[in-house]
């Protein structure tokens, strides 16, 4: 199947930093990645539609100044949570459709932050 | 918008024996219907999935049945392997143009030898 990559795999911040996590689509281009936050033990929660070339969508309740998300190429697209917390310690996970209007997503293997 | 059960919420077999998983879904727009498995600490892996113009889908050991009227789908598993231990995902999506998934709740499998 495709491949999606996560950098980092994991990241230890002090709260009030700001992280950036890069998701990758290595195989395929892909012009919407989506970003998804699991707690331990949850399922998977849609945070935002990253689209290539204009701005994110974000699902009710997320904060789109706090979860800053950009889509500069068809293979990048990047997280930034900003002035992070210790409640947004999580696992971040992207995934992409492999190709426009598909419905196959394909995952990456996902960020783990811890916010101290 | 979609809503997404999943049960059982925890699954244990003995090695070899079948385990089925079952979701029921509340949009009936809704068209694709994925499955996915993850392993601890790790992305989901699609590992079957099922559109509205099928009733089943098998590959290999693993089996998907879907029931529109019911607006119910479930994953089967036979000879269960301790490698299929894992948390598994049952997701709906039916917007149109790109795809949003609402996942159900997840399922903990454990396959004991």
């Amino acid at each position: 199947g495709a491949v999606v990559s996560q950098h980092p795999s994991r990241v230890i911040c002090k709260s009030g930093t700001s992280v950036k996590i890069e998701c990758r689509s290595l195989d395929f281009q892909a012009t919407t990645m989506f970003w998804y936050r699991q707690f331990p033990k949850q399922s998977l929660m849609l945070m935002a539609t990253s689209n290539e070339g204009s701005k994110a969508t974000y699902e009710q309740g997320v904060e789109k100044d706090k979860f800053l998300i950009n889509h500069a190429s068809l293979t990048l697209s990047t997280l930034t949570v900003t002035s992070a917390h210790p409640e947004d310690s999580s696992f971040y996970i992207c995934s992409a459709p492999l190709a426009g209007g598909a419905e196959t997503q394909y995952f990456g293997p996902g960020t783990r932050l811890l916010v101290l | 918008g979609e809503n997404v059960e999943q049960h059982p919420s925890t699954l244990s077999v003995q090695e070899g024996d079948s385990a089925v998983i079952k979701c029921t879904y509340s949009d009936s727009a809704s068209n694709y219907f994925p499955w996915y498995k993850q392993e601890l600490g790790k992305g989901p892996q699609l590992i079957i999935d099922i559109r509205s113009n099928v009733g089943e889908k098998k590959d290999q050991r693993i089996a998907v049945t879907l029931n529109k009227t019911a607006k119910h789908f479930s994953l089967h598993i036979t000879e269960t392997q301790p490698e299929d231990s894992a948390v598994y995902f049952c997701a709906a999506s039916g917007d149109t143009g790109f795809q949003k998934l609402v996942f159900g709740t997840g399922t903990r499998l454990l396959v004991s030898p």
